[in-house]
């Protein structure tokens, strides 16, 4: 079953601690995406990928950072600079650089500042 | 500055009956509307889209509509059965190629 996993479920964190969401597709996409939905607001985008080795910011990205070493994979990091961490993160992948017709999105990660 | 809103927090409907839901956006450049369905703790799963070279696309109970001169468009779903409380996200695409989104709209589906 092709797809997008994202681990773990809930995270809880200690403030000043960074913590690694994780996010792996098998569905050999090309494009890679990392949303921040908060109550009452659409998703958010941190960062994304278009192809391995290569990350732009998006509209959120302070706080955050971001790896691609492998087509598969796109952890993204917390860092303790980010002031309001607790949110509930997405990560999506796209077939193609320039395509919007089919995000996937994987089932999400809760994270909680403790 | 919200490039696609939609206003409606949260919206109630009878089962069987029509649900409409609306967004409207304020850039002229987008060219490619989506509607993607959330249910808690889940993540997005895409519904249907519309290119802005057409005003009207339809699957099965659901048609989006596009109203380009008003920067509107809207989703019937006919007729609404309980599996579709959940909650539904408008976004469109920029000249990038990324989505903007709106905030969501709650359907809840009354027996």
């Amino acid at each position: 079953d092709g797809g997008i996993t994202q681990s773990p479920k809930y995270l809880f964190r200690k403030e000043g601690q960074n913590v690694t969401l994780s996010c792996e597709q098998n569905l050999n996409h090309d494009a890679m995406y990392w949303y921040r939905q908060d109550p009452g607001q659409g998703l958010r985008l941190i960062y994304y990928s278009q192809i391995v080795n290569d990350f732009q910011k998006g509209d959120i990205a302070e706080g955050y950072s971001v790896s691609r070493e492998k087509k598969e994979s796109f952890p993204l990091t917390v860092t303790s600079a980010q002031k309001n961490p607790t949110a509930f993160y997405l990560c999506a992948s796209n077939p193609t650089r320039t395509g919007t017709h089919g995000y996937t999105f994987g089932s999400g990660t809760r994270l909680t500042v403790v | 500055d919200q490039q696609v809103k939609q206003n409606s927090p949260s919206l109630s409907v009878q089962e069987g009956r029509i649900s409409i839901l609306n967004c409207d956006y304020t850039n002229s450049m987008f060219d490619y509307f989506l509607w993607y369905k959330k249910y808690p703790a889940e993540g997005p799963t895409f519904l249907i889209s519309i290119s802005s070279i057409k005003d009207k696309n339809e699957d099965g109970r659901f048609t989006v509509f596009l109203n380009k001169s008003a920067k509107h468009l809207s989703l019937h779903i006919v007729p609404s059965q309980p599996g579709d409380s959940a909650v539904y996200f408008c976004a469109a695409s920029d000249s990038n190629y990324q989505l903007i989104w709106g905030a969501g709209t709650k359907l809840i589906i009354k027996p």
